[in-house]
């Protein structure tokens, strides 16, 4: 059975620090992973989604790396903003069933 | 910009009663999903469908039933609410087909939190 872990459950860092956040998956076979941030009391919202055949996605101040074969995934965010304060959650897609199996998140703070 | 809207944010229901969640999505997305958020447990999948009128048991799906009868909108219903089906709900919809290299992400909702006293 899948299972999703991300480390650390929580973070807090000074603004402009750069980041990284973990996701570990214990079934490789994964159709692609996808990153979500979720703010308090919100739904979630798509940040960048890899497919199993890529190693890397980038979208602005973030990165996110894909290494299918260790089970591992990072969400890198560069120059890290206090509106980034958010909880980020990674989440799996096994095969083609379409369903996502989620990790519990990291919390994250950036102070001013 | 493409939208999972969910008609409620914030309800309060008594014990006992039959309570709807609306879900419907703008993007033609063949599959839709709802779940469930609780601290400490995480998202966990209640029911998701592949069509219409077509429906999938999730991981919990005790106390809960779905209807899907257009493409766009897909109902999550709680039969009798109870005091544990307090929780935060989340829909989702996600595009089938396209092949490598497709995006076969999720779009959110913004969550209905539902209060059963």
């Amino acid at each position: 059975k899948q299972e999703v872990t991300q480390i650390p459950a929580a973070l807090s860092v000074p603004e402009g620090e750069n980041l990284v956040l973990n996701c570990s998956f214990t079934d490789s076979a994964i159709y692609n992973l996808q990153w979500f941030r979720q703010d308090p009391g919100k739904g979630l919202t798509s940040l960048l989604l890899i497919q199993s055949s890529q190693r890397e996605q980038t979208s602005g101040r973030l990165n996110a790396s894909l290494d299918k074969s260790s089970g591992r995934s990072t969400l890198y965010i560069a120059a890290s903003q206090p509106g980034d304060s958010a909880t980020y959650l990674c989440a799996v897609m096994m095969d083609s069933s379409y369903k996502l199996i989620f990790g519990s998140g990291t919390r994250l703070l950036v102070r001013p | 910009d493409v939208k999972v809207t969910q008609s409620s944010r914030y309800l309060v229901k008594r014990t006992g009663e039959k309570v709807f969640l609306e879900c419907v999505q703008d993007m033609d997305h063949e599959n839709m999903f709802w779940y469930r958020q609780d601290p400490g447990l995480g998202l966990r999948l209640i029911y998701f469908s592949y069509d219409v009128k077509m429906k999938e048991k999730g991981d919990i799906p005790e106390g809960y039933s779905v209807s899907r009868e257009k493409k766009e909108r897909f109902s999550l219903i709680l039969e009798s609410a109870s005091t544990n089906q307090t929780s935060m709900y989340l829909c989702a919809s996600s595009f089938i087909g396209g092949g490598v290299g497709a995006n076969y992400g999720y779009t959110f909702g913004s969550g209905t939190r539902l209060t059963v006293v």
